[in-house]
């Protein structure tokens, strides 16, 4: 596609649930990244993939984050039994030859 | 560790009003720096990308100028317009590719 996309747009899940955020990234980008953002605050890293590795995922804020790109394209990050504090922005990004990162428009997550 | 600041963390001008938006790091030892648009409930824009080798970039309106010796960047917004209302976020590498954000500043231009 001609941008990143990030699906769903929304998700609101009860505490406890487990969520899957997608992202699909620019054709031929094979850096990809999870950030999230607080409101008020600049996005945060979370975890980097080059191609199906990933490459860090220093960021991630505990064990039930996990983040996967198993054909080094499209990547999910799923977030077991969620907490009300991981209410926030999810964003996707990629990175193009030139180091220039290019944003999804986010997952809006709320845990209620 | 490197860290991001910017300032101011909120500016109003009045349309027409030529303006500069600030950011530091704490750094120097980067390859590249960023400036984004953010809008309410919206993802980044990328707005332009200054490599270390650049001292500035331009991208119609916008300028932005990196100083790597001094930490500092700025952007430069030239006769500002109500859409030009956002938050602009600066970043820059952090160790292992990943970016390292400020707050932001967020901007209103009033008609």
């Amino acid at each position: 596609g001609a941008g990143v996309s990030q699906t769903p747009s929304n998700k609101v899940t009860e505490k406890g649930k487990y969520v899957e955020l997608r992202c699909d990234p620019i054709s031929g980008h094979t850096a990809l990244y999870w950030y999230r953002q607080s409101l008020g605050q600049g996005p945060e890293f979370l975890i980097y993939f080059q191609g199906t590795g990933a490459a860090d995922d220093s960021g991630l804020p505990n064990d039930r984050f996990f983040a996967v790109r198993p054909e080094g394209s499209v990547s999910t990050l799923k977030i077991q039994r969620t907490e009300r504090g991981d209410s926030a922005v999810y964003l996707c990004a990629t990175r193009s030859p030139n180091t220039e990162a290019f944003f999804g428009q986010g997952t809006r997550l709320t845990v209620v | 560790k490197q860290e991001v600041t910017q300032i101011p963390a909120a500016l109003s001008v009045p349309e027409g009003e030529n303006l500069v938006l600030n950011c530091s790091f704490t750094d120097s030892a980067i390859y590249n720096l960023q400036w984004f648009r953010q809008d309410p409930g919206k993802g980044l824009t990328s707005l332009l990308l200054i490599q270390s080798s650049q001292r500035e970039q331009t991208s119609g309106r916008l300028n932005a100028s990196l100083d790597k010796s001094s930490g500092r960047s700025t952007l430069y917004i030239a006769a500002s317009q109500p859409g030009d209302s956002a938050t602009y976020l600066c970043a820059v590498p952090g160790g292992s590719e990943k970016l390292v954000f400020g707050k932001g500043t967020k901007l209103t231009v009033n008609p």
